[in-house]
């Protein structure tokens, strides 16, 4: 079974360029997470999705920062104008409805010049 | 405001030795913990939880620790062994709320 994938797996990308993260849960698995990694506060959860609407967008960080879901094989993450303090590696997860778990994609890591 | 908070941001152990990793948190409504395990360029594994209601849960060499009172859980590892080289995250969740909150991560080296 294919577990969840990201792309791309790392962006280089420069100050006050647009950046789109993207992810395929796995399937079956109704609910999204997108997480942040950085050293200070690992896994910081950004915003979830369940059944493709989002429920809890309270850890985006600000308004640069939005999340779609389209449908329920697909998301994307976008970043619009990035900064450099937005480096960091960002993951996307997926679990069934209800359950705790999560999936974790490889993530995609960011570096903004 | 930062409710799971792994205070040790690295950890080094000899093969063969026992491993322990923290994990403390501050929302008492908090009822199910989880640790994942994370190598190099990939995505966090689910390692082995605990529900509230329990104090201990064993799965062969990881045992995890919950102690309510003074809302502290940690990760034992015995024995440890070179491939147990990771970052190790703890994580919390209250139920039906979806959400669930990781630490800072400890990295764990393990040397041969």
């Amino acid at each position: 079974d294919a577990g969840v994938i990201q792309s791309p797996r790392h962006e280089v990308t420069e100050m006050g360029q647009e950046v789109t993260l993207r992810c395929k849960p796995i399937s079956g698995h109704n609910s999204l997470f997108w997480y942040r990694q950085t050293m200070m506060r690992g896994l910081e959860l950004l915003i979830y999705f369940n059944n493709n609407v989002p429920i809890d967008d309270s850890g985006m960080p600000e308004d640069r920062f939005s999340a779609k879901m389209p449908n329920a094989s697909f998301s994307t993450l976008k970043i619009q104008p990035s900064e450099p303090r937005d480096s960091a590696v960002y993951f996307c997860a997926s679990s069934p409805s209800g359950s705790t778990g999560r999936y974790f994609g490889p993530g995609t890591r960011l570096t903004v010049t | 405001d930062q409710q799971v908070k792994q205070n040790s941001p690295s950890l080094s152990v000899q093969e063969g030795r026992i491993s322990i990793l923290n994990c403390d948190y501050t929302n008492s409504m908090f009822d199910y913990f989880l640790w994942y395990k994370k190598y190099p360029a990939e995505g966090p594994t689910f390692l082995i939880s605990i529900s509230s209601i329990k104090d201990k849960n064993e799965d062969g060499r990881f045992t995890v620790f919950l102690n309510k009172s003074a809302k502290h859980l940690s990760l034992h590892i015995v024995p440890s062994q070179p491939g147990d080289s990771a970052v190790y995250f703890c994580a919390a969740s209250i139920s039906n709320t979806g959400k669930l909150i990781f630490g800072q991560g400890t990295t764990l080296q393990v040397k041969p």
